[in-house]
């Protein structure tokens, strides 16, 4: 498989705490995106970071890469209740392939 | 115009049927995909088209037939469906290839 391998499976925090959720995968890669998913709902583009790029924040969110180890991450910081969804990685050298994604789920 | 527009967004249909789901963007997006989605499960990617020729056919049985008749449109047509075919069916376009994807809402289709 050469989809995006994402872990914790299944992430549970209090409302205000930082989650952190990591991307792995097997190849050499130009992009890495990252996607939420609310229940039964389409997917929502988070943010792109390419392979020259180490680190890009979007609001809330800090996503880091780092292609020595074939990793990124997604740090959300001071959650919401409304952050409760299921968060994707995707590479551009697996066509928009998701692996198994974490579902955070942020108690009020 | 950011959105992806899918139809219908629920459907019933026998297994002997035939129905199509479509998918509609205005944003110029030359790369469209379908994905199907199971509860509690990741989007499995069905099929890719770019600039309109079908790029990836992830060995989906023969009973999904996609179309991309311009641009603009994706077709997803059914045909003789099983029920563990019931799941979510998820357009989404991008740019090109591997760029910022844009979901539609989906279609929740259930098959009797």
């Amino acid at each position: 498989s050469q989809q995006g391998e994402e872990d914790p499976q299944a992430l549970s925090i209090q409302e205000g705490e930082n989650a952190t959720m990591n991307c792995s995968y097997k190849t050499s890669i130009n992009n890495l995106q990252w996607y939420r998913q609310n229940s039964g709902r389409g997917l929502v583009h988070l943010i792109l970071i390419r392979s020259n790029e180490r680190e890009k924040h979007s609001g809330r969110l800090r996503v880091t890469l780092d292609t020595s180890k074939k990793s990124s991450s997604l740090l959300i910081t001071a959650s919401r209740a409304a952050d409760t969804a299921s968060y994707f990685c995707a590479t551009d050298y697996n066509d928009m392939r998701f692996g198994a994604g974490t579902r955070l789920t942020v108690k009020p | 115009d950011t959105e992806v527009t899918q139809t219908p967004k629920h459907l019933v249909m026998g297994m002997t049927n035939k129905k199509s789901l479509k998918c509609e963007q205005h944003m110029g997006h030359r790369a469209m995909y379908w994905y199907k989605q199971k509860a509690k499960k990741p989007p499995e990617l069905m099929f890719v088209y770019s600039y309109e020729k079908l790029s990836i056919n992830e060995s989906v049985p023969s009973r999904f037939s996609p179309e991309c008749p311009n641009s603009s449109l994706l077709n997803l047509h059914l045909h003789a469906l099983q029920p563990e075919d019931s799941a979510l069916y998820l357009c989404a376009s991008s740019h090109s290839m591997n760029t910022e994807a844009f979901f539609g809402q989906g279609t929740r289709l259930t098959v009797v």
